[in-house]
């Protein structure tokens, strides 16, 4: 199974709402990853988990809060965001390897923040 | 620091025409890879080429890296429009993990 997925598909927010995403993969994979993308962009790194352990985190606002509970499950929880983050949010998963990680990425969460 | 400079930014071609991208950078790599996503989608890895590496094949895809001009290229045989997509060369930062995307090359093949 190749295959990482993601749900919510969409996902339509009030700036005072908490709602998460989910990512889950079975490939054995023991690094996974955040994204955020907006339009016409390239995806921007938020995340990485390692080994089950935040191993990057590129400053993101506090509003945005990753959690790893196990090896295949990656959430991230997200609480009084701004209309500025309505963008698509995307999962990766990939081997622990720094140099060569081949990224395994998900169909994405389509985030509007109202 | 690290980042990926692609051109053309976007390509239109006929079904059956060949698409070339290039993808250059600032800093020595141990390797490269490209990435195609088609609209709205996540993200599909095509290659990735170790920096002892010149070309490498996969299907009607072949790659290119010279370390010596910093500078890779992503190039589509025969394409279809099927191949419509945005295509991204992804570069490794220092630190480990961390993987810095170039802007992007939206190619559009027409039937």
């Amino acid at each position: 199974d190749t295959e990482v997925t993601q749900t919510p598909k969409h996902l339509v927010m009030g700036m005072t709402n908490k709602k998460s995403l989910k990512c889950e993969q079975h490939m054995g994979h023991r690094a996974m990853y955040w994204y955020k993308q907006k339009a016409k962009k390239p995806p921007e790194l938020m995340f990485v988990y390692s080994y089950e352990k935040l191993s990057i985190n590129e400053s993101v606002p506090s509003r945005f809060s990753p959690e790893c509970p196990n090896s295949s499950l990656l959430n991230l929880h997200l609480h009084a965001l701004q209309p500025e983050d309505s963008a698509l949010y995307l999962c990766a998963s990939s081997t622990p390897s720094p140099l060569y990680n081949e990224q395994f990425f998900g169909p994405g969460t389509r985030l509007t923040v109202l | 620091s690290q980042q990926g400079e692609e051109d053309p930014q976007a390509l239109s071609i006929q079904e059956g025409e060949n698409a070339t991208m290039n993808c250059s950078y600032k800093t020595s790599i141990n390797n490269l890879q490209w990435y195609r996503q088609n609209s709205g989608r996540g993200l599909v890895h095509l290659i990735l080429i170790r920096s002892n590496e010149r070309e490498k094949h996969s299907g009607r895809l072949r790659v290119t890296l010279d370390t010596s001009k910093k500078s890779s290229s992503l190039l589509i045989t025969a394409s279809r429009a099927a191949d419509t997509a945005s295509y991204f060369c992804a570069l490794p930062s220092t630190g480990g993990f961390k993987t810095i995307f170039g802007a992007g090359t939206r190619l559009f093949v027409k039937a």
